[in-house]
């Protein structure tokens, strides 16, 4: 069972460049979500998803891009990178009628922007 | 704005001992609040969680203890392990827009020494 796979693991872009992070998971579950983390400050909340085709953001959505067009798969797309986009980069899905609300992690994509 | 802070941001605990890591959150309505446990290179992943209506949940060696009243939750592991070093988060969760909006808290990297 693999649950939430993203690809790539690693990634260094230059200053404009664009590229887009795949984010799969094979639980059927509804929800899915993109986080950042940064060193002291957590994890933020890019964009989610409720459902398949729809998509919503959340803390930090500029110079971010997300679509949903199979319900297993939350692609997020970076259309000209900045160095302040240099982060890790989650993705998290959940069954929505699962009670105690668990959030399911890849295991991340690091991005350096140069 | 930080709606949910943790302290410390790191902390160093002999094995054998009690690790305790805390939080404050500043608004009432949230309704979950979970931990999640991280190790190097890996995504976070649900450690325990409590609701608002018990003052203490444990599993094993992991407990928290919620106060209501002065909006403060806590993780305590007794009898800490070289294995329990990773990076803890807290978090809180609220009903918005349909979906379940979680604030996650800055971290702790805990180091249990040998």
């Amino acid at each position: 069972n693999a649950g939430v796979t993203q690809t790539p693991k690693f990634r260094v872009l230059k200053t404009g460049q664009s590229m887009t992070l795949l984010c799969a998971q094979d639980m059927n579950h509804e929800y899915m979500y993109w986080y950042r983390q940064d060193p002291g400050m957590g994890l933020r909340l890019i964009h989610y998803s409720v459902g398949e085709g729809t998509t919503a953001k959340g803390e930090v959505p500029d110079g971010y891009n997300v679509s949903r067009l199979k319900k297993q798969n939350f692609l997020l797309g970076l259309e000209s990178a900045a160095p302040s986009q240099t982060s890790v980069y989650f993705c998290a899905s959940r069954d929505r009628q699962r009670f105690d609300e668990k959030l399911f992690f890849g295991s991340g994509t690091q991005l350096s922007v140069l | 704005q930080q709606q949910v802070k943790q302290s410390p941001q790191s902390l160093i605990v002999q094995k054998g001992g009690i690790s305790i890591i805390n939080c404050a959150y500043e608004n009432t309505a949230f309704d979950y609040f979970p931990w999640y446990q991280q190790f190097p290179g890996k995504g976070p992943a649900l450690l325990i969680a409590i609701r608002p209506d018990v003052s203490e949940k444990k599993e094993g060696r992991f407990t928290i203890s919620f106060n209501k009243s002065a909006k403060q939750f806590s993780l305590h592991i007794m009898d800490s392990q070289p294995g329990d070093s990773a990076t803890y988060f807290c978090a809180a969760s609220i009903a918005s827009g349909g979906y379940q909006k979680v604030t996650f808290g800055t971290g702790t990297k805990l180091q249990v020494i040998p």
